[in-house]
């Protein structure tokens, strides 16, 4: 079945370090793309996504861009700050599914930056 | 402002007991989810409704109950059967019941069993 990896954390990096997490993939068709951010003590937000394959997904200073020959959607930033600090999910869904329950969330990764 | 609330933020409850999660959302949309998360770990699926009046199961629905009467409220019941029920509850929604849709989540309900 479909299905999401992600690097396991913590990953702990210097303010204004560069930052990639890795995620890659398995799914039948074409799936959509996400990257969610999880604060402490909050819900999911969405962060960014991409639709279709090259589309390059950014916000915030984060980019991510859907590789379909490897797979894969990696979340990259430049230099990262303290508020980055938080739980980043990858997430897949296809809209070959017939139902809305087919969305595939990675396992996180914790992000802590120090100052 | 549009968004997705739930309510309340912290739960608290006996063992045998029931209890409701709340969640509203006044983004006109038409599906709703609830998902379970555990520590250091990703989403559940529990249960989705794509329309009024309507819902299924997700992964993990033993335990669980939800109704979806109106629009914009999807209320979820951890019953006594549920029994592992500490965790942190999610509430989302998005436009349709299509695959590609994307979900939009609330702040959180954390349940603590006593």
């Amino acid at each position: 079945g479909d299905s999401v990896t992600q690097m396991e954390g913590p990953v702990t990096l210097s303010e204004e370090a560069c930052l990639t997490i890795n995620c890659t993939y398995t799914a039948t068709g074409y799936p959509s793309l996400f990257w969610y951010v999880q604060y402490p003590g909050e819900g999911l937000q969405l962060l960014l996504k991409a639709t279709k394959a090259d589309d390059k997904g950014s916000n915030k200073g984060f980019e991510a861009t859907y590789r379909k020959e490897t797979t894969s959607f990696h979340l990259e930033k430049g230099s990262v700050q303290v508020s980055d600090s938080a739980v980043y999910f990858c997430a897949l869904t296809s809209p070959g599914y017939s139902s809305a329950s087919k969305i595939i969330f990675g396992s996180g990764t914790r992000l802590s930056i120090r100052p | 402002d549009g968004g997705i609330t739930q309510s309340p933020k912290y739960l608290f409850r006996k063992e045998g007991q029931n209890v409701t999660l709340s969640c509203e959302q006044n983004l006109n949309h038409d599906a709703m989810y609830w998902y379970r998360q555990d520590p250091g770990q990703g989403l559940r699926l529990i249960y989705y409704s794509q329309i009024v009046n309507d819902f299924q199961k997700g992964d993990i629905a033993e335990g669980y109950s939800v109704s979806r009467e109106k629009k914009e409220s999807f209320p979820l019941t951890v019953t006594s059967a549920q029994k592992n029920p500490t965790a942190f509850y999610l509430c989302a929604s998005s436009i349709g019941g299509g695959g590609a849709d994307t979900q939009y989540f609330g702040p959180g309900t954390r349940l603590t069993v006593l």
